[in-house]
């Protein structure tokens, strides 16, 4: 199975600041097709994942655009520019190109 | 605006077989792929497996042969079933549309192997 890593797993932010999360594959995730099934999912406390980007960089509808997804191959970064409160949740990305699909293990964003 | 619903007993015991349905609203369950994914604390998100509106499926292999999905296009549902089920099974159970990139529409249920 191809083994998604992220960093940090907890991360502490300042309200207004920025904040990056890191996510690699093991093995390229570019797909026959062309396209890149890397996506990244928010998931509040108590709530069930939410899908921000698919495809390394497309944001879902309703997903603030301080919110953006970007790399290739087997290195991928979410980016928020300016953290709110309501972005307190465990952030994972997730490959769905080579089966079967797998999620990596998370990453806490709280409010230091 | 679409909704995903999972139904099913929150309370199975070892040995036997767990079994899921997800009802559809919003849209069609033609033309579409559904999937099913869990959640435990332990090891987190995994995928269960996904399934085509022809029926046509492709499970996690490390559930091995426990999993059958189908789908009943006439209540527009698709369902999940797990044999065999040990603690470990005990998990968040989520259903969500498409595969490669898929959007959770549903709340979830826990499910607890008991006995």
């Amino acid at each position: 199975d191809v083994v998604m890593t992220q960093s940090p797993l907890s991360l502490p932010v300042t309200l207004g600041q920025p904040a990056s999360i890191s996510c690699r594959s093991s093995q390229s995730l570019v797909y026959s097709d062309g396209n890149t099934y890397l996506n990244w999912f928010q998931q509040r406390p108590g709530q069930s994942p939410r899908r921000l980007i698919y495809q390394v960089s497309n944001r879902d509808s309703g997903v603030p655009d301080r919110f953006s997804g970007s790399g290739s191959g087997t290195d991928f970064t979410l980016k928020i520019s300016r953290v709110e409160a309501e972005d307190v949740a465990v952030y994972y990305c997730m490959q769905g190109t080579h089966w079967p699909f797998t999620f990596g293990p998370g990453t806490k964003v709280d409010i230091q | 605006q679409v909704q995903l619903q999972e139904s099913g007993p929150g309370l199975v015991k070892p040995s036997e077989t767990l079994s899921l349905t997800c009802t559809v609203s919003g849209a069609s369950i033609d033309s579409h792929y559904w999937t099913w994914i869990r959640q435990t604390p332990g090891k987190g998100l995994e995928w269960i497996g996904f399934m085509y509106d022809n029926g046509d499926s492709s499970h996690n292999p490390s559930l091995k042969s426990r999993v059958t999905m189908s789908v009943d296009t006439s209540k527009n549902q698709f369902s999940l079933k797990l044999t065999s089920v040990t603690a470990a099974d005990t998990a968040v159970y989520y259903c969500a549309r498409f595969a490669r990139d898929p959007e959770f529409r549903g709340q979830g249920t826990l499910v607890t192997v008991f006995s």
